[in-house]
């Protein structure tokens, strides 16, 4: 099975900071990659997919990129409804894998 | 609008049986793959099952093969899942998902949820 592992477990930015998720897949899966956000309380949220496109309705601060084992998700300038748990996922075959999460709180 | 609509969920004893259901609204739901997906109470997220849209494909994750079934009715706009012999650790909030297309393995509608405890 492939793992993926996400770094780091948390941060917390400033407002209009530049945030960067980093997540590494066991081994490669091309750009079977998909991101997606969690607020507190709230269903996920799918933001990214095929590793940097967006899901239709996400903001455009949101960008992904990455292929093979090494993905990142940015957040260009961090607004107050960014907080949330952010998941990577891996989709190129089952089972399907999600990453640990990261918690992205405002300082 | 698309709606997940899930229920089935309870407290259920160790080694006991539940079976959820998803009745979905909005889109053409024999067009897609569904899944279930769970969150255990404060934890992340854990991909359970997998249906392809005409039940060609299944699939599970390791922790729930041989113990889950999951199925659907696109007559009725319906995904299951039974859970059988139940343990504490599947105790989590279980998410209908719908797939991005068929086969795409890419959840891009969630249900609010069916909560889930095994104990007891």
């Amino acid at each position: 099975d492939i793992q993926m592992t996400q770094s780091p477990s948390s941060l917390s930015a400033s407002v209009g900071d530049r945030v960067t998720i980093t997540c590494r897949a066991s081994q490669g899966i091309s750009n079977y990659l998909a991101w997606y956000q969690q607020k507190p309380g709230q269903v996920p949220k799918l933001l990214i997919y095929a590793a940097s496109t967006l899901q239709s309705g996400v903001p455009s601060r949101f960008s992904g990129s990455g292929s093979g084992t090494d993905f990142t998700l940015t957040i260009s300038s961090l607004q107050p409804e960014d907080v949330a748990t952010y998941y990577c996922q891996n989709y190129d075959s089952a089972p399907l894998t999600f990453g640990p999460g990261t918690r992205v709180a405002i300082k | 609008e698309v709606q997940l609509v899930e229920s089935g969920g309870g407290l259920i004893q160790p080694g006991g049986s539940l079976r959820l259901s998803c009745v979905a609204s909005g889109f053409t739901f024999g067009s897609y793959s569904m899944n279930w997906v769970r969150q255990a109470p404060g934890k992340g997220l854990e991909w359970v099952s997998y249906i392809s849209r005409r039940s060609s494909n299944i699939y599970y994750a390791d922790s729930v093969k041989g113990r889950f079934t999951i199925s659907r009715d696109n007559a009725k706009n319906s995904l299951f899942l039974q859970m059988n012999s139940l343990r504490d650790e599947d105790t989590a909030v279980y998410y209908c998902a719908k797939d991005r297309g068929d086969n795409a393995y890419l959840f891009d509608y969630w249900g609010q949820g069916t909560l889930v405890t095994v104990s007891s």
